[in-house]
């Protein structure tokens, strides 16, 4: 059981928009702890794609765009690509574990 | 540009010691602030950060696992390692090290490829 809460699969068409839920709890993103979000191709590593909420790693193209408020995040990716399927993780603080907590993760289908 | 490598048994008996390496090239794992981790995905996709190490030698554990867990690192060869006592089949995972960037917020910028551990008699 992860301790962020994200839906277990989204989908779009191409050149649509998703979104992805990240929930948490007052002591973790609700406490006010950044929110980041990674990308994992099938048979990769996680690559850092959201930083400190709303921050792209030089690379990353604008679509993809993160925001946050009270105890959730959102990760959304406009212009959908084929080569956007993938699995997708948030990542914050947790100040009663005193490390880092992850989401369960969340399938990105393009239709 | 850093670049992280595992290695370590593919294969470990139950009770035993799960023990990794990492070897960082292209920086050094004794400058930049940075905390030096160890994060496992299991087979059902679902990721635990295990710990990491500040390079002052500062140590930080996930409390569930902190009894069997030690993380260090060898400054002269660039290595991190990963310890893990009286594993069980709970234990199988996919193993990555990771640069982390900050404590309290923080990011991991980089990673290895990840190596497959099974825990299995």
């Amino acid at each position: 059981q992860s301790v962020l809460t994200q839906p277990p699969s989204v989908s779009g068409a191409p050149g649509q928009r998703v979104t992805i839920s990240c929930t948490g709890s007052s002591s973790n993103i609700g406490a006010g702890y950044d929110v980041h979000w990674y990308q994992q191709l099938p048979g990769t590593a996680p690559k850092l794609l959201i930083y400190g909420n709303s921050n792209r790693p030089s690379g990353v193209p604008d679509r993809f765009s993160g925001s946050k408020s009270a105890t959730s995040a959102s990760l959304a990716i406009s212009g959908l690509q084929a080569e956007d399927e993938a699995d997708y993780y948030c990542q914050s603080y947790d100040s009663s574990l005193s490390g880092s907590v992850f989401g369960g993760g969340t399938k990105l289908t393009v239709l | 540009q850093v670049q992280l490598q595992e290695s370590g048994p593919g294969l470990v008996k139950p009770s035993q010691t799960l023990s990794l390496t990492c070897t960082v090239t292209g920086g050094s794992i004794s400058s930049g602030g940075y905390y030096w981790s160890w994060i496992r995905q299991y087979p059902g996709k679902g990721l635990e950060w295990i710990g990491y190490i500040h390079y002052s030698g500062s140590t930080y554990y996930n409390p569930s696992l902190k009894s069997r867990v030690t993380i260090s690192v060898d400054t002269s060869k660039n290595q991190l390692s990963l310890k893990l006592t009286s594993v069980t089949a709970a234990d199988t995972a996919v193993y990555y090290c990771a640069r982390g960037v900050g404590h309290v917020d923080a990011t991991y910028n980089y990673w290895g490829q990840g190596t497959l551990v099974t825990v299995s008699s």
